[in-house]
């Protein structure tokens, strides 16, 4: 069974700090997604990543896919309150349909 | 704007009832889902659908069951609801391939 493991679990910061969200596995997957959800919403997608090492930014958003595909960080520049919410990675399993999702970090930016 | 709709954005049914719940695309995507949302267990898939009437189990379809009579409809079935049910209930659908999850807002169930 293919596993995403998140961490932090929570995580409770000032305006303006940096931070940084890990998504690991022991499985090597073809791509790998990052979401966001807002409370009451279901989640949107931020980013894509396919290539190992692959880097890719969004605004003050950093996304990193590991070399080796197993695993992804996000980290976030300057954070702001707008940033709060449940973050989810998702990986693509086993070349079928079946998105596999990471247990989430919940991240709330104090103004 | 591309849409994913849930019936009901709140539910609440008793021990042993049938539930339905509903979820339709408004983007002719081929793929849906079904996932269900408990805290620190991220996003656990229940079924997913690849075509009309076509389904295939996820990782937990035990106490679930699903139909696509449509291709923009894709529905959840509790055939006897019970209280370890209870969760957020989440829809989502896809382009055929490996494309993005578009989600709906989601279904809050209790079940008493």
């Amino acid at each position: 069974t293919q596993l995403l493991e998140q961490s932090p679990q929570f995580l409770s910061i000032q305006e303006g700090e940096n931070l940084t969200v890990y998504c690991n596995s022991s499985s090597v997957f073809s791509s790998l997604q990052w979401y966001r959800q807002e409370p009451g919403e279901g989640p949107v997608l931020l980013v894509t990543v396919v290539t190992g090492g692959e880097v890719k930014k969004l605004k003050r958003l950093t996304f990193q896919f590991g070399d080796a595909r197993k695993d992804s960080s996000l980290h976030i520049t300057a954070a702001q309150p707008g940033d709060t919410g449940l973050y989810l990675c998702a990986g693509d399993g086993s070349g079928t349909y079946k998105y596999i999702f990471g247990t989430g970090t919940r991240l709330k930016v104090l103004a | 704007d591309v849409k994913v709709t849930q019936s009901s954005r709140y539910l609440v049914k008793r021990t042993g009832e049938k539930v339905f719940l509903e979820c339709v695309q408004d983007m002719d995507h081929e793929n849906m889902f079904w996932y269900r949302q408990d805290p620190g267990l991220g996003l656990r898939l229940i079924y997913f659908s690849y075509d009309v009437k076509m389904k295939e189990k996820g990782d937990i379809p035990e106490g679930y069951s699903v139909s696509r009579e449509k291709k923009e409809r894709f529905s959840l079935i509790l055939e006897s609801a019970s209280t370890n049910q209870t969760s957020m209930y989440l829809c989502a659908s896809s382009r055929q391939g490996r494309e993005k999850l578009f989600f709906g807002s989601g279904t809050q169930l209790s079940v008493l």
